[in-house]
C-alpha cells in the first residue's frame, strides 16, 4: 500500500539553528500539506502546496518556515532559526491525484523535532 | 470563529460496546468532513469521510453522520475493540487540495 515517508523520524537541534525535514509523498499526489501537534493538543495546519508554489497557508507558517520540492519525489519543510515553541511533531500528507473535495489525505508517521 | 471541537476529551467503554464520538463545527462553507484515527507515535489515519450533500454514510464497522441544521458530526463505530483505542479528530474542509482544519481530539479507551 502506497504511504507517505518521513525523514527523520526524530530530530533534536539547538535553539538558533536551522532543520529540514523530509516527505517523500505517495508518488501520483499532487497536493502536498505539512501540519504540526504539539504534544497532546491537536494537529495544526501548516502549509499546503500544489503546482510547485504554496497555495494556503497558516498563521503559524511565518518567514522561519519555507517549504520546497527539490525534485520529482522529495517535499520539505525548513525551520530557520528555530525556537523552543517549534519543539512538536510534524507532519507531512498528500493527497490527490484528481484533487475534488473528498480526496482524502495520507498522512505520514511524522518527525519528532526537539529544540534545546 | 471557524473551528472544529469534540465534545468530550475522553471516552471509556467496554469492548463489544458501541462507541459514539461527536464534533461540533462553526463553518457553514465546510463541504468535507473526515474522521481520523491516532495511535500513540503515529499520524493520522483515515477512518471515513463525508460530503456535505449527505447526511450519513456508513463503512466496515463506522458509520458517520453529518446534520448541518445544527453543524454537528459523529462517528460511531459498531462492537467496539481494544484495537480501536486512540485519540479521534474530526477534521474539515472546504475544498480540494485546502487546509484540514483538525478538532481537538476524543481518547477512547477500550477495556476488554
Amino acid at each position: 500500500e502506497p504511504e507517505v515517508t518521513q525523514t527523520p523520524s526524530h530530530q533534536v537541534t539547538q535553539m538558533g539553528q536551522e532543520v529540514i525535514l523530509r516527505c517523500v509523498p505517495i508518488s501520483n499526489h499532487l497536493y502536498f500539506y505539512w501540519y504540526r501537534q504539539i504534544l497532546g493538543q491537536k494537529v495544526e495546519f501548516l502549509v499546503s502546496f500544489y503546482n510547485n508554489e504554496i497555495s494556503e497557508k497558516s498563521e503559524i507558517f511565518d518567514d522561519q518556515f519555507s517549504v520546497e520540492r527539490p525534485d520529482g519525489s522529495n517535499f520539505t519543510l525548513k525551520i530557520r532559526s528555530t525556537k523552543l515553541e517549534d519543539s512538536a511533531m510534524y507532519f507531512c500528507a498528500s493527497s490527490g491525484p484528481g484533487g475534488g473535495a473528498d480526496t482524502e489525505a495520507f498522512f505520514g508517521q511524522g518527525t519528532r523535532l526537539t529544540v534545546v | 470563529g471557524e473551528s472544529v471541537g469534540l465534545h468530550l476529551p475522553t471516552l471509556s467503554v467496554q469492548e463489544g460496546d458501541n462507541s459514539i464520538i461527536n464534533c461540533a463545527y462553526s463553518n457553514s462553507a465546510s463541504d468535507y468532513f473526515i474522521w481520523y484515527k491516532q495511535e500513540s507515535g503515529k499520524g493520522p489515519q483515515f477512518i471515513i469521510d463525508i460530503r456535505s450533500n449527505m447526511d450519513k454514510r456508513q463503512g466496515q464497522r463506522v458509520t458517520v453522520l453529518l446534520n448541518k441544521t445544527v453543524k454537528h458530526l459523529s462517528l460511531q463505530i459498531a462492537a467496539t475493540q481494544p484495537g480501536d483505542s486512540a485519540v479521534y479528530f474530526c477534521a474539515e474542509s472546504n475544498q480540494a487540495g485546502t487546509a484540514l482544519i483538525f478538532g481537538k481530539g476524543t481518547t477512547l479507551s477500550v477495556s476488554s
